[in-house]
């Protein structure tokens, strides 16, 4: 079955320091992995996707099939990234469903 | 251009009333998806439209939830007979191109309906 489990709910970390979130999934064969974010008061927005290699804001993820993980990481922790965090999983198994962690709450502190 | 829209933003009610959650997709967006986000919890799947059909309605819990999308467009999302346990972060987004989200099929979400049933 497909699953994304994000083992801390809670976060904090001082500004400058490097921070990860991590994530990790169970599925059976080729996923599709993202980082979703919501900042305070704001919608649920697309951070990153795994399949474009890209660096948003200074966040990076990279797909670990031999760990099943897909952390998101940044070296140096900025106020404005405060948020909750949530990573999520699609593929071809789970059909027209997007599964979702249970979020991880990242606080930096000034 | 205008995101996705969602009315009410609050919307409180007794348990066993009826409610409808309204969502207003991003023009020409033609997917369109339902969650629902439980305190403490991540989004969770509940039904997904291409156009105007249901194509996938397996993550409504149970038979007294129901969703309609009659010109392919606006959404509504009806529940029966609310219980306590219904209240929760009501969720829609929208995707430009039919079928499941993918990295080449974006969901754009709404602000969400928040529903407590007392």
């Amino acid at each position: 079955a497909q699953r994304v489990t994000q083992p801390e709910k809670l976060l904090s970390v001082f500004k400058g320091a490097p921070v990860e979130l991590k994530c990790n999934y169970s599925y059976s064969g080729s996923p599709e992995l993202f980082w979703y974010v919501q900042y305070s008061r704001q919608r649920l927005q697309l951070l990153l996707r795994h399949i474009s290699r890209e660096s948003i804001k200074g966040f990076t993820a990279d797909l670990n099939k031999g760990e099943t993980s897909f952390h998101l990481k940044k070296p140096f922790a900025q106020e404005e990234d405060s948020a909750m965090y949530y990573c999520a999983l699609s593929g071809r198994n789970t059909g027209n469903q997007f599964y979702f962690g249970t979020g991880t709450s990242l606080t930096v502190i000034p | 251009g205008a995101g996705v829209s969602q009315t009410p933003s609050n919307k409180v009610t007794e348990k066993g009333k009826y409610v409808e959650l309204r969502c207003d997709p991003i023009s020409g967006h033609t997917a369109l998806y339902w969650y629902r986000q439980s305190l403490g919890q991540g989004p969770e799947f509940l039904i997904y439209f291409q156009g105007t059909g249901a194509a996938d309605d397996s993550g409504l819990p149970n038979d007294r939830f129901f969703a309609v999308r009659p010109e392919g467009s606006v959404s509504t999302l009806k529940i029966q007979r609310t219980e306590r346990g219904d209240s929760a972060v009501y969720l829609c987004a929208s995707s430009p191109v039919s079928g499941r989200p993918s990295s080449y099929n974006e969901q754009f979400f709404g602000p969400g309906t928040r529903l407590t049933v007392l």
